[in-house]
């Protein structure tokens, strides 16, 4: 009973360097998102996928790239990181909303990236 | 433009008691919807409730019910008769009008502590 899988879940980068952040869902799900979270901000969405074959800019997209590679993986890039970008990293995902879906987001573990 | 606001930092409960946490939102929209999702120490994210703009009676699950104030833009989380293990962070989000309804705001939380 998977669910949402981030991999990895730690993650220590110098400044400068690039890595991917990995994500894939068992449950079948179009819309798939990317969050970080740091400390007395909340959640604040990167990028998301609203259907397989697309992607859209969040709150904060600056510094990340995202491929949507099928319907079950979301993958987050970071091409250059910065200290800046120290944060928890949160990918989700939920049937296709609507005006009035019910439907909730389902959070993988998250993946704690500290960039020195 | 829609926005969250969590007003308690913290709050503190003596077990067995009732607590209420406060969410305010802001949408010129009629048609939204309200999470709570709950996040503890361990870190993962876990859906608690949800309410949507044109539900006539306050949602319900089990402990947690939300007192739901369309006027006042209010959606409060009522948890009773409080347990240990419900200490952690809650987050209040919406789901509204910007992105097509794809995509959830979220508040910055209120940390809760449940004493003996």
């Amino acid at each position: 009973n998977a669910g949402v899988t981030q991999t990895p879940k730690f993650q220590v980068l110098k400044t400068g360097q690039s890595m991917t952040l990995q994500c894939a869902q068992d449950m079948n799900h179009n819309s798939m998102y990317w969050y970080r979270q740091d400390p007395g901000m909340g959640l604040r969405l990167i990028y998301y996928s609203a259907s397989e074959g697309t992607t859209d800019k969040g709150e904060v997209p600056n510094g990340y790239n995202v491929s949507r590679l099928n319907k079950r993986e979301f993958s987050l890039r970071l091409e250059s990181a910065a200290p800046s970008q120290t944060s928890v990293y949160f990918c989700a995902s939920s049937e296709s909303p609507g005006v009035t879906s019910n439907q909730p987001q389902h959070f993988g573990d998250g993946t704690r990236l500290s960039i020195l | 433009a829609q926005k969250i606001t969590q007003t308690q930092p913290g709050m503190f409960v003596q077990e067995k008691e009732a607590v209420t946490l406060d969410c305010t939102y802001d949408t010129s929209d009629q048609s939204y919807g309200l999470f709570w999702y709950k996040q503890p120490s361990s870190g993962e994210m876990i859906f608690l409730i949800y309410q949507g703009s044109y539900d006539e009676q306050n949602a319900t699950e089990g402990r947690y019910s939300l007192n739901f104030q369309k006027a006042r833009k209010s959606a409060n989380l009522v948890i009773s008769a409080s347990q240990l293990g419900d200490s952690a962070m809650y987050f209040c989000a919406m789901r509204g009008p910007i992105s097509g309804y794809s995509t959830l705001t979220f508040g910055k939380g209120t940390m809760l502590l449940v004493s003996p």
